[in-house]
């Protein structure tokens, strides 16, 4: 099956530091998702992001169809973007089931 | 849309007792997802249904599991009996693949943390 890789898996900043995650995955996909999964454990929908780029406040996010990698960019980072950061994608079969990686864990500190 | 709707929140067992997690998708999504969360495994697939149809339930991990979806709006994650190593946070989620395929976003439900003692 498809593999999904994200990194890096651990990740500590400053309050205010900006910061890159990056997910590469395996073969051809038709959707990628990015998540935040806050400390109370709720899966929070960031990007829907299967090519080109978005910004949406602080965050932006990049997929490279092609080479088959996306970035998540972090900018200003605050204490409350902590939690665990996850990049899913689904296949290009029709199936749509999404395929998570294993995450990169953000400890913003004040 | 209140989004996907997970029930119970919380639920703590004695292992040997059925265990019955319930979702309700968002309304019109016709792909509807059971996932499981571990510290072990991460998330998982465990079985996905279409139009109330199960398509895939090759996560499933033993006979104990079992998942119905009677209607449009209302899916169940059934584990009977239930052991210690069930012990997982369990998701529903749901999307709406549009026309060729265009914007399959799925979104999740707030999960339901099961513990079997």
């Amino acid at each position: 099956g498809i593999q999904v890789e994200q990194s890096p898996p651990d990740l500590i900043l400053q309050e205010g530091a900006n910061s890159t995650l990056r997910c590469n995955f395996s073969d051809s996909v038709n959707n990628l998702q990015w998540f935040h999964q806050n400390p109370w454990g709720q899966l929070i929908n960031l990007f829907y992001i299967p090519s080109g780029t978005k910004q949406n406040g602080r965050l932006s996010a990049t997929t490279v169809a092609t080479e088959r990698y996306s970035l998540l960019y972090i900018s200003s980072s605050q204490t409350t973007d902590s939690g665990v950061y996850f990049c899913a994608v689904d296949r290009r079969d029709s199936s749509y089931k999404l395929i998570f990686g294993s995450g990169t864990r953000l400890l913003v500190r004040p | 849309d209140a989004g996907v709707i997970q029930s119970p929140r919380h639920e703590v067992t004695e292992m040997g007792q059925e265990v019955t997690l319930r979702c309700k998708p968002i309304s019109g999504h016709d792909y509807l997802f059971w996932y499981r969360q571990t510290m072990m495994r991460g998330l998982e697939l465990l079985i996905y249904f279409n139009n109330n149809v199960p398509i895939d339930d090759s996560g499933m991990p033993e006979d104990r599991f079992s998942a119905k979806m009677p209607n449009a709006s209302f899916s169940t994650l059934k584990i009977q009996p239930s052991e210690p190593r069930d012990s997982a946070v369990y998701f529903c989620a749901s999307s709406l693949p549009g026309p060729q395929s265009v914007n399959t976003e799925a979104f999740f439900g707030q999960g339901t943390r099961l513990t079997v003692v």
